[in-house]
């Protein structure tokens, strides 16, 4: 089955520097791939997500890479504001008809935005 | 947020009692998903519905069952609830109109003691 990693496990920077956290997955089969943001107590929130007949997307300050051949991705933050600071996970599944996107979740990343 | 409710939001129980987890929608969304979420292993998929009466377990199905007798309802059970149980519940539902996307109730924080 699908086995995702990602790294780093915290992330510590300085307001108005970026922020780049990744996550490897196994199952070339896998084909879609959403970021979630968790503030404390609260929900998961989707921030973006790429499929993987694209390469990158972008939303305003938050981007997101794939390599396909190298099974990896990555979620960048420009600009970092303290709001930012928040869990983030990535996450892979296997969209498409008859399948049910069952997400496979990445361990997180705590990120802490210093003012 | 999709309209989902999950009860209770918060509940302590003792270790070999049963308990009950709702989680229920009101977008008509097919598929509805069981997680749980304990540091350092993000969330793991417990069991998943592909509509009514029709589930199938997931990563860490052991120890707890599931029923979705309405397309707004999904319930999950701990039949003899243990300590590894205790942790973070959420409820999940998939959009197969807007490209798929899956949306998370608010939680539910499970105590075992």
């Amino acid at each position: 089955g699908e086995n995702v990693e990602q790294h780093p496990s915290t992330l510590s920077v300085q307001e108005g520097d970026s922020a780049v956290i990744k996550c490897t997955y196994s199952d070339s089969a896998s084909n879609y791939f959403p970021w979630y943001k968790q503030e404390l107590g609260k929900r998961p929130q989707l921030i973006i997500d790429i499929r993987s007949n694209v390469g990158e997307k972008k939303d305003q300050r938050i981007a997101v890479t794939l390599n396909k051949t190298a099974k990896h991705f990555s979620l960048h933050i420009t600009e970092t504001q303290p709001e930012d600071s928040a869990v983030y996970f990535c996450a892979a599944s296997l969209h498409g008809s008859g399948n049910t996107g069952k997400l496979i979740f990445g361990q997180g990343t705590t990120l802490q935005v210093k003012p | 947020d999709a309209g989902i409710t999950q009860s209770p939001r918060h509940k302590v129980t003792e270790t070999g009692t049963p308990v009950t987890l709702r989680c229920h929608q009101t977008e008509n969304h097919r598929y509805m998903y069981w997680y749980r979420q304990d540091p350092g292993h993000g969330l793991r998929l417990i069991h998943y519905s592909y509509g009514v009466k029709d589930t199938d377990k997931g990563e860490v199905s052991d120890g707890y069952s599931v029923s979705r007798s309405k397309t707004e309802d999904f319930l999950l059970t701990l039949e003899s609830a243990t300590s590894s149980q205790t942790s973070v519940y959420f409820c999940a539902t998939q959009d197969s109109r807007s490209g798929n996307t899956i949306y998370f109730g608010e939680g539910s924080w499970l105590t075992v003691v």
